[in-house]
């Protein structure tokens, strides 16, 4: 398989607590992000952290990345019921391909 | 701008059967990927062009798989012939660079 880790493969929380999903890969890379796919849909882009940065924030979104244990951890704090999605990592190898996690679902209850 | 348009968004077909996917990038996009998505394998890179010329094929599968981008705006993969285990979401996405992609919403592929 092209992809790494990620787990949990699920997670089910409450409202208002936070998320935390962890993603391990392989090879050498150029940035990681982090992307949201809906049932149906399409992937949509959250975040990106280059290979020199070690942690970064967008809104309730809060990543991090050690390169030298190959992780990252993608937190969302204060969830609500609309974060119901899969979340990928992708990491971008030194030949520029984007390959992707084998996905976390989590599912956020009213 | 409408983002990234994939067609059909389901083709039901028969074994044996050719069938061809359909993307239009984003304007302005320069890299366009192929991605298949199944529940067993994830989201696998069967493809990529930079500025339409296929740089990375390692992840088409078989011969039976072939893709084309023929100018900046279109691109199709195709499957001549299909068989049942083709059977997946099939995912086109564009990029300026090495900046984030965007995805279309797929076309969903059922071999019979």
């Amino acid at each position: 398989s092209q992809q790494g880790e990620e787990d949990p493969q699920a997670l089910s929380i409450q409202e208002g607590e936070n998320a935390t999903m962890n993603c391990s890969y392989k090879t050498s890379i150029n940035n990681l992000q982090w992307y949201r796919q809906n049932s149906g849909r399409g992937l949509v882009h959250l975040i990106l952290i280059r290979s020199n940065e070690r942690e970064k924030h967008s809104g309730r979104l809060r990543v991090t990345l050690d390169t030298s244990k190959k992780s990252s951890s993608l937190l969302i704090t204060a969830s609500r019921a609309a974060d119901t999605a899969s979340y990928f990592c992708a990491w971008m190898d030194s030949s520029y391909k984007l390959i992707f996690g084998s996905g976390t679902r989590l599912l956020v209850r009213p | 701008d409408a983002g990234v348009i994939q067609s059909p968004r389901h083709e039901v077909t028969e074994m044996g059967q050719e069938v061809t996917l359909r993307c239009k990038p984003i304007s302005g996009h320069n890299s366009l990927f192929w991605y298949r998505q199944t529940m067993m394998r994830g989201l696998e890179l069967l493809i990529y062009f930079n500025n339409n010329v296929p740089i990375d094929d390692s992840g088409m599968p078989e011969d039976r798989f072939s893709a084309k981008m023929p100018n900046a705006s279109f691109s199709t993969l195709k499957i001549q012939p299909s068989e049942p285990r083709d059977s997946a979401v099939y995912f086109c996405a564009s990029s300026f660079g090495n900046s984030p992609l965007h995805f279309g919403n797929g076309t969903r592929l059922t071999v019979t």
